[in-house]
C-alpha cells in the first residue's frame, strides 16, 4: 500500500537550475496538492488540483508550475530555482468532501538551492 | 479570512506528564474541518484526528484527547502520560467544507518529552 510516493526524497540544485519533484498516489484520490513547509510558518499551499487537467494557484505559486495529465501524477517543476525556495516539499492527496477533506501527505523532500 | 494559531512554539515535560497543546481557529464559514497531524524527527505528517464543525463532542483515542469549542474557536490536544515516542512537531489544520484543496496550518507545537 503506496499511499503517496515523492521523489527524489533530498535534492540540492544551483541557482538558476530547472528540477521536477514527482507525485504519485495510487488511492484514486481526485485531490492533489503541492505545499511547501519553512521555519515558524507551517505549512503553506503552492498549487492544487481537483482532477486531472484542472489546476489552480495557492498562497505561494510564484516559481512554480504544475500539470495534472493523471489521476495518479502531481509533479511539481522549479522553473529556476532560488535559494528562498529551499524547503521542504510534501505532496497531499484526498477524495474530498466525501471523506471529510482529510488529506493525506507524501514523506516530504528535501530541497537545497545553493 | 481563516486562520489557525498556535500560540506555544515549544513545550517541554518530563515523561509522564500531561500536556495539552492549543490551538485556536478563525473562520467565517458555518461548515468547515478541523486536524490535528503529527510530524516525529524523521519528517513525515501524520494524520491524527479530523472533527467537522458539527460535531463537538470531545474524543479519546488511548492516551490522547480533543477538545473541540466552537465559543472559543479552540481544538485543543491533549497527550496523557506523555512519553519519549511523543516528540514531535504538531500542527493544527483548518479546511473549509467544499474546499478539500486549501488547509490553513497553524505554526505548529514542538513537543519535547524527557525522559
Amino acid at each position: 500500500n503506496a499511499g503517496v510516493t515523492q521523489t527524489p526524497k533530498f535534492q540540492v540544485l544551483k541557482t538558476g537550475q530547472s528540477m521536477t519533484l514527482q507525485c504519485a498516489q495510487d488511492m484514486n484520490h481526485e485531490y492533489m496538492s503541492w505545499y511547501r513547509q519553512d521555519p515558524g510558518m507551517g505549512l503553506r499551499l503552492i498549487h492544487y488540483s481537483v482532477g486531472a487537467g484542472i489546476t489552480d494557484q495557492g498562497e505561494v505559486p510564484n516559481g512554480y508550475n504544475v500539470s495534472r495529465s493523471t489521476t495518479e501524477d502531481f509533479p511539481l517543476r522549479l522553473l529556476s530555482a532560488a535559494p528562498s525556495q529551499t524547503s521542504v516539499y510534501f505532496c497531499a492527496s484526498s477524495y474530498g468532501p466525501s471523506s471529510g477533506n482529510t488529506i493525506y501527505f507524501g514523506e516530504g523532500s528535501w530541497l537545497t538551492v545553493v | 479570512a481563516q486562520k489557525v494559531t498556535q500560540a506555544q512554539t515549544e513545550i517541554s515535560v518530563v515523561e509522564k506528564e500531561d500536556v495539552t497543546l492549543d490551538c485556536v481557529y478563525e473562520t467565517r464559514d458555518t461548515t468547515y474541518y478541523l486536524f490535528w497531524y503529527k510530524q516525529p524527527p524523521s519528517g513525515e505528517l501524520v494524520f491524527l484526528i479530523r472533527r467537522n464543525s458539527f460535531d463537538e463532542q470531545n474524543e479519546i483515542s488511548g492516551r490522547y484527547s480533543w477538545n473541540f469549542q466552537k465559543s472559543t474557536s479552540s481544538f485543543n490536544f491533549t497527550i496523557t502520560a506523555s512519553q519519549v515516542v511523543d516528540s514531535a512537531v504538531y500542527f493544527c489544520a483548518l479546511s473549509e467544507a467544499g474546499g478539500t484543496y486549501k488547509y490553513i496550518f497553524g505554526t505548529g507545537t514542538r513537543l519535547k518529552v524527557l525522559a
